[in-house]
């Protein structure tokens, strides 16, 4: 059974960072791209950043850019997110899933950040 | 970044069919997926590719896209069907993955 882990998440202060983990079983980890995505509380989806199933190629919401770097461990089995200069509106559920072409297929269950002094 | 429009909320009667639409400028010639995200839980795909089923997910659900409205289709609606739907496409421009507002179906 493929299963999405997310880990990390917690409260930290306004311009503070955060790194998030995501680990992926039951697939072959190299094969897979894989996406991060945000929702505040009681409002909908959004998408934050992705990489590429060998690493190379990543891309950022503007929202993000500049301040999150997504990058993958093979070794490890897990994508992050490293999140710096967070803001209050960086508060969310952050997801990570991995990506079938246009769209997501598995998703985690999710770890909360909350940005707040 | 792609608009895409969809209701805030559907009420629907138990064993009745729900209609959530998702409308952008001709979404037509995009592809769409729809994912389901019951209250406290992680979204689910539950059609990709316009009208694709993933394995697992109940016949009840059918997707379509045609001119500016996308449309996802449940069929015979059970309580368990209660949560948020929302679309997406794939942009390609700066933003990969854009997603509807999300629409909540009331049974």
């Amino acid at each position: 059974e493929v299963r999405v882990l997310e880990s990390g998440g917690g409260l930290v202060q306004p311009g503070g960072s955060l790194r998030l983990s995501c680990t992926v079983s039951g697939l072959t980890f190299g094969n897979t791209a894989l996406g991060w995505f945000r929702q505040t509380p009681g409002k909908g989806l959004a998408w934050v950043a992705s990489i590429s199933d060998s690493g190379v190629a990543t891309f950022y919401a503007d929202s993000v850019k500049g301040r999150f770097t997504i990058s993958r461990d093979t070794s490890l089995e897990t994508v992050f997110l490293q999140l710096n200069l967070l803001r209050g509106d960086d508060t969310a559920l952050y997801f990570c899933a991995k990506a079938r072409g246009q769209y997501a297929d598995l998703w985690g269950q999710g770890t909360m950040v909350t940005v707040s002094s | 970044s792609y608009a895409l429009t969809q209701p805030p909320s559907v009420s629907v009667a138990p064993g009745e069919t729900a209609t959530i639409t998702c409308g952008g400028d001709n979404i037509g010639r995009m592809s769409v997926h729809w994912y389901q995200q019951r209250p406290g839980q992680a979204p689910v795909l539950v059609a990709y590719d316009d009208s694709d089923r993933p394995s697992g997910i109940p016949e009840r659900f059918s997707a379509s896209n045609s001119g500016n409205t996308a449309t996802l289709t449940i069929s015979r609606v059970e309580a368990g069907d209660e949560a948020d739907y929302y679309c997406q496409v794939w942009d390609g421009s700066d933003i990969l993955f854009s997603f509807g507002g999300g629409t909540t179906v009331n049974v």
